[in-house]
């Protein structure tokens, strides 16, 4: 069935870039998105890409599809303190409705 | 103002009796969905919906059932056949012709 793998934490200088990575299986992926979660909170979209393109940008945010590989990174430049958070990668399959997530990555930032 | 409504935002009941979380969605949305999210496990998908009166099992379906009598409402029963029912349960939305899924505040279900 379909997967999302990201890893668990990532901590990161405050103003330096933190990239976070996502990997997939489902090969009829149509959309792929990151989310943002504050504590307690529902979940925020921050970005989507097509799976038909290689890059997105919006703003800060950067994101980097290499559909061969099924690998998918978010970069967020300038990484404030407000940007502590958990991020989650997901992917909308082509076949239904279906949105796969991935266990979520803790971003910490560092003073 | 257009959204989706989880209420409540914090539930206790006790072991062995069922319980049923609301979602409810003013934005006219066809597709619904309901994921479970543990420490360290993410969101996992337990059922979801595209159409009024239509509904598929997700990942973690056992346990839970659902209705879809209305475009606007999915509620999400927790039944007592459920073994571990504690948890943040999270309702989403999704125009199906757009990417978006708008994301509700969440449940936090405490089974005590």
């Amino acid at each position: 069935g379909e997967d999302v793998e990201q890893s668990l934490f990532l901590s990161v200088r405050e103003g330096d870039s933190s990239v976070i990575n996502c990997t997939y299986t489902d090969s009829s992926s149509t959309y792929l998105y990151w989310y943002k979660q504050e504590p307690g909170a529902g979940l925020q979209l921050l970005t989507y890409i097509f799976s038909n393109m290689d890059m997105k940008q919006d703003q800060r945010l950067t994101v980097l599809l290499n559909k061969k590989d099924k690998h998918l990174s978010l970069r967020i430049a300038d990484t404030q303190t407000g940007d502590s958070a958990i991020y989650f990668c997901a992917e909308m399959g082509g076949r239904d409705d279906k949105i796969i997530f991935g266990k979520g990555t803790r971003l910490h930032i560092l003073p | 103002d257009g959204g989706i409504t989880q209420s409540p935002k914090y539930l206790f009941r006790k072991e062995g009796q069922n319980v049923t979380l609301s979602c409810e969605q003013n934005l006219n949305h066809d597709a619904m969905y309901w994921y479970r999210q543990d420490p360290g496990q993410g969101l996992r998908l337990i059922y979801y919906s595209q159409i009024v009166n239509d509904f598929q099992k997700g990942d973690i379906a056992e346990g839970y059932s659902v209705s879809r009598e209305k475009k606007e409402s999915f509620p999400l029963t927790v039944t007592s056949a459920q073994k571990n029912p504690t948890a943040f349960y999270l309702c989403a939305s999704r125009d199906r012709g757009t990417t978006e899924a708008f994301f509700g505040q969440g449940t936090r279900l405490t089974v005590v």
